[in-house]
């Protein structure tokens, strides 16, 4: 089955500083790759995510890259604020219809 | 957007009793439901896969018989976590998929905590 590798664990940023959060994924059939931000003892929410059509996606502070061939994708942060801090998932899925797998989390902290 | 909720948001049990665990899409319909558990500090494990209208599937190393799972309805999937035990003490978080977005939505997750 699939398998996610996200890093780091956790990443310390001062307040304004760009973060980039690295995933990869073991099946190449994978083909939608979200990321979730979860605060403590809430659910995850999802930020943004990419299919594997695309190549890269922005939102405002928020990017997504995917590098199909090497079987990567990673967020970027920039202009990182204190309310970023929060745990961050990224997650692949096979086909529609079937569960995300998620990779272990980064903790993320930004200080001001 | 699309709103999941879940029931109780935190239970606290006697070991040896069992716990029903409600996750309900609020404005949409969902066929097909997941189950993860999460335990602190760590990331989100799929317990099982919950199709309406049909048996769920379990994930390796997931007992079917100790966490039972019922998708009666296209808004509704139950997980019931039978003779409890201080080891099944978690954050059991659904999530439901909105087939016209191809999204998964997370429920707002349920903390037991078994004595």
């Amino acid at each position: 089955g699939e398998n996610v590798e996200q890093h780091p664990s956790t990443l310390s940023v001062q307040e304004g500083d760009s973060a980039v959060i690295k995933c990869t994924y073991s099946d190449s059939a994978s083909n939608y790759f979200p990321w979730y931000k979860q605060e403590l003892g809430k659910r995850p929410q999802l930020i943004i995510d990419i299919r594997s059509n695309v190549g890269e996606k922005k939102d405002q502070r928020i990017a997504v890259t995917l590098n199909k061939t090497a079987k990567h994708f990673s967020l970027h942060i920039t202009e990182t604020q204190p309310e970023d801090s929060a745990v961050y998932f990224c997650a692949a899925r096979l086909q529609a219809g079937t569960a995300l797998i998620f990779g272990k989390g980064t903790t993320l902290s930004v200080s001001s | 957007g699309a709103v999941v909720s879940q029931h109780p948001s935190w239970v606290i049990c006697k070991s040896g009793t069992s716990v029903k665990i409600e996750c309900r899409s609020l404005d949409f319909q969902a066929t097909t439901m997941f189950w993860y558990r999460q335990f602190p500090k760590q990331s989100l494990m799929l317990m099982a896969t919950s199709n309406e209208g049909s048996k769920a599937t379990y994930e390796q190393g997931v007992e079917k018989d100790k966490f039972l799972i019922n998708h009666a309805s296209l808004t509704l999937s139950t997980l019931t976590v039978t003779s409890a035990h201080p080891e099944d003490s978690s954050f059991y978080i659904c999530s439901a998929r909105w087939e016209s977005t191809d999204t998964q939505y997370f429920g707002p997750g349920t903390r037991l905590t078994v004595l």
